[in-house]
């Protein structure tokens, strides 16, 4: 089945750095993928849409200058938290699928802390 | 606007106990309905699904039908297993529409 791979699984930075997390489709091309932010115990927070070769769509509140997405082509996306500070510790989890799907294969997240 | 109301949880069983996760939604047209469980410190899986009224969607035991007049995708499974101790969300998406909207999730603990 589609397989999608998300690095790294956990990361540390300091305050101020910038941290880039990678979305892959292993065996799919991924015309749209979705970037979230789950906080503890609550639900999935959609934070962008991406389509290759396009600009992101950003959801209302979220800074498109902080959380940039790049989705360069159909098997890579990325979002690089820039400037990072304490409150943007969270599990950041990524999605793709082809647009033919009625679902989409998530990858298994990306712990971020800020110290 | 689309949104997806699940039981609040923890929901606690012990093993072989019969499990129903409520959900209910409010959409536009005729959305496609999700179960997605999340383990432990992973990403979502995609359980099940159903994309029109009176559907079944099964998996792994669970199962949960599309239904259209109660505006409901309620999740069962008849015994569960410790193995089944997750967070499971419900979510839908329109047709012609790319985003999934979520539940807030239930937490599940099944004790042996």
């Amino acid at each position: 089945g589609a397989v999608v791979s998300q690095h790294p699984s956990w990361v540390i930075c300091k305050s101020g750095t910038s941290v880039k997390i990678e979305c892959r489709s292993l065996d799919f091309q991924a015309t749209t993928m979705f970037w979230y932010r789950q906080f503890p115990k609550q639900s999935l927070m959609l934070m962008a849409t991406s389509n290759e070769g396009s600009k992101a769509t950003y959801e209302q509140g979220v800074e498109k200058d902080k959380f940039l997405i790049n989705h360069a082509s159909l098997t890579l996306s990325t979002l690089t938290v820039t400037s990072a500070h304490p409150e943007d510790s969270s599990f950041y989890i990524c999605s793709a699928g082809t647009g033919e799907d009625y679902g989409y294969t998530f990858g298994s997240g990306t712990r971020l802390t800020v110290v | 606007g689309n949104s997806v109301t699940q039981m609040e949880g923890p929901v606690t069983l012990s093993e072989e106990a019969f499990l129903t996760i409520n959900c209910t939604y409010t959409a536009t047209g005729y959305p496609s309905l999700f179960w997605y469980v999340q383990y432990p410190g992973e990403g979502l899986q995609l359980l099940l699904k159903a994309t029109k009224a009176d559907d079944k969607g099964s998996n792994k035991g669970f199962e949960a039908t599309y239904r259209k007049e109660t505006t409901s995708f309620h999740l069962e499974k008849g015994s569960v297993q410790v193995s089944d101790s997750a967070v499971y969300f419900c979510a839908l998406r329109n047709f012609g529409n790319e985003k999934l909207t979520f539940g807030t999730g239930t937490r599940l603990t099944i004790i042996p």
